[in-house]
């Protein structure tokens, strides 16, 4: 059981270069959110997917986009990185949106030049 | 949006000592959670608290959801050098439709053997 996997685990990017950082759960989880970790700042989350289908806006959307591809996976996108970008992101899921329980996968490193 | 502060920031102690930190929110939650994190690993949740005045146990950790529902305390008990990490606590108010966590910044624990 692998719980909630990221990839890449580190990615290196230029100013403006695109990517998309993945993750999948394996908890048969309805609910999945991307969070950005810098320095001093704890966790601030970006986007959330209530359920497959659906996706709002958290904390700090600014430059990103997200995909609710299917129950399992929900992607993070990058379009034109910058380097206020730089940042641990993680991947979490819950049971349902008001299941305070999220569980946390091992994190993205990303560093934008 | 809502505002954590914790504290202690960071916390240099011998081993079997005892530990306690807090977070204080200037509103209310219905539910505190209490998060460690360790080096490379994204956090994993230690506590949740449900209820005012509720004190929960897990093994040498004990933390309690303050009376005002406006702060939350954790303490580890005769700390032994595993304990190292992150720690952070999060709140989350499920009401108006909004059920996202607010987390704190982290108290960064290490232990001296």
């Amino acid at each position: 059981n692998a719980g909630v996997t990221q990839t890449p685990k580190f990615q290196v990017l230029k100013t403006g270069q695109s990517m998309t950082l993945q993750c999948a759960q394996d908890m048969n989880h309805n609910s999945m959110y991307w969070y950005r970790q810098d320095p001093g700042m704890g966790l601030r989350l970006i986007y959330y997917s209530a359920s497959e289908g659906t996706t709002d806006k958290g904390e700090v959307p600014n430059g990103y986009n997200v995909s609710r591809l299917n129950k399992r996976e929900f992607s993070l996108r990058l379009e034109s990185a910058a380097p206020s970008q730089t940042s641990v992101y993680f991947c979490a899921s819950s049971g349902t949106l008001t299941q305070e329980t999220q569980y946390f996968g091992p994190g993205t490193r990303l560093l934008v030049l | 949006g809502q505002q954590l502060n914790q504290s202690p920031q960071s916390m240099f102690i011998q081993e079997g000592e005892d530990v306690s930190m807090n977070c204080t929110s200037s509103s209310i939650f219905n539910t505190w959670l209490w998060y460690k994190q360790e080096p490379g690993e994204g956090p994993v949740l230690l506590i949740a608290l449900y209820k005012a005045g509720e004190l929960t146990s897990n093994g040498r950790l004990t933390a309690q959801f303050g009376i005002t529902r406006k702060d939350s305390f954790l303490n580890i008990s005769a700390s032994i050098p595993s304990d190292v990490g992150i720690y952070f606590c999060a709140g989350q108010y499920s009401g108006a439709g909004s059920y996202q966590l607010t987390f704190g910044k982290g108290t960064k624990l290490s232990v001296i053997p």
